[in-house]
């Protein structure tokens, strides 16, 4: 059974850090790994899919990097800015041919100016 | 439609009355999915379907949960003799099809609480 575990569960910054936040897995099956933001009262946007033959993706100011053999993911934040506040939430789908996603509980990020 | 657009936004209701949820997916996604958040949960998946069908509804917490999706197009979530548990918000995603390389969009959810 695939679980997924984000740490830390609430992180809160002053604006301009970096940023690291943690993805485990349990399952190195997993088929690809995608990252979500999540704002509050608001649904989830897709921020980077990393595919299970792929160990990075990139855009703007993020960066994912996948490592199946470990069962983990990072998502690292660049510069931080009070925008980028919200929950962040990983997820990856069990292999089986179609994306049933299974999601970690988020990191409540928060960036103060 | 532009985004994955999801009806009502707000639901209040009181227990034991039944509730339908619509989702309304991407021109042209085959594949649907309903998900679950609790308050201070994670997310739970429900039910997936490509296109009319549901290959995996393994997530419905009980028979009084129930799902159809028409024309390969908008899904409705029916809950019936709703429980206070069953308050949480409610979450439909869509993509091009249902495989593991296809980004997932999701709509910004119905929120159902259960007096």
């Amino acid at each position: 059974k695939q679980e997924v575990t984000q740490i830390p569960a609430a992180l809160s910054v002053p604006e301009g850090e970096n940023l690291v936040l943690n993805c485990s897995f349990t399952d190195s099956a997993i088929y690809n790994l995608q990252w979500f933001r999540q704002d509050p009262g608001k649904g989830l946007t897709s921020l980077l899919l990393i595919q299970s033959s792929q160990r990075e993706q990139t855009s703007g100011r993020l960066n994912a990097s996948l490592d199946k053999s470990s069962g983990r993911s990072t998502l690292y934040i660049a510069a931080s800015q009070p925008g980028d506040s919200a929950t962040y939430l990983c997820a990856g789908p069990k292999s089986g041919g179609y994306n049933k996603l299974i999601f970690g509980a988020g990191t409540r990020l928060a960036v103060h100016p | 439609g532009a985004g994955v657009s999801q009806s009502p936004s707000n639901k209040v209701t009181e227990k034991g009355k039944d509730v339908e949820l619509r989702c309304d997916p991407i021109s042209g996604h085959t594949a649907l999915y309903w998900y679950r958040q609790s308050l201070g949960q994670g997310l739970e998946f429900l039910i997936y379907f490509q296109g009319n069908s549901a290959p995996d509804k393994s997530g419905l917490p009980s028979d009084r949960f129930s799902a159809e999706r028409t024309g390969g197009s908008v899904s409705t979530l029916t809950i019936q003799r709703t429980q206070q548990e069953d308050s949480a918000v409610y979450l439909c995603a869509s993509s091009f099809h249902g495989g593991g390389a296809n980004v997932l969009t999701f709509g910004a959810g119905s929120r159902l609480t259960v007096l």
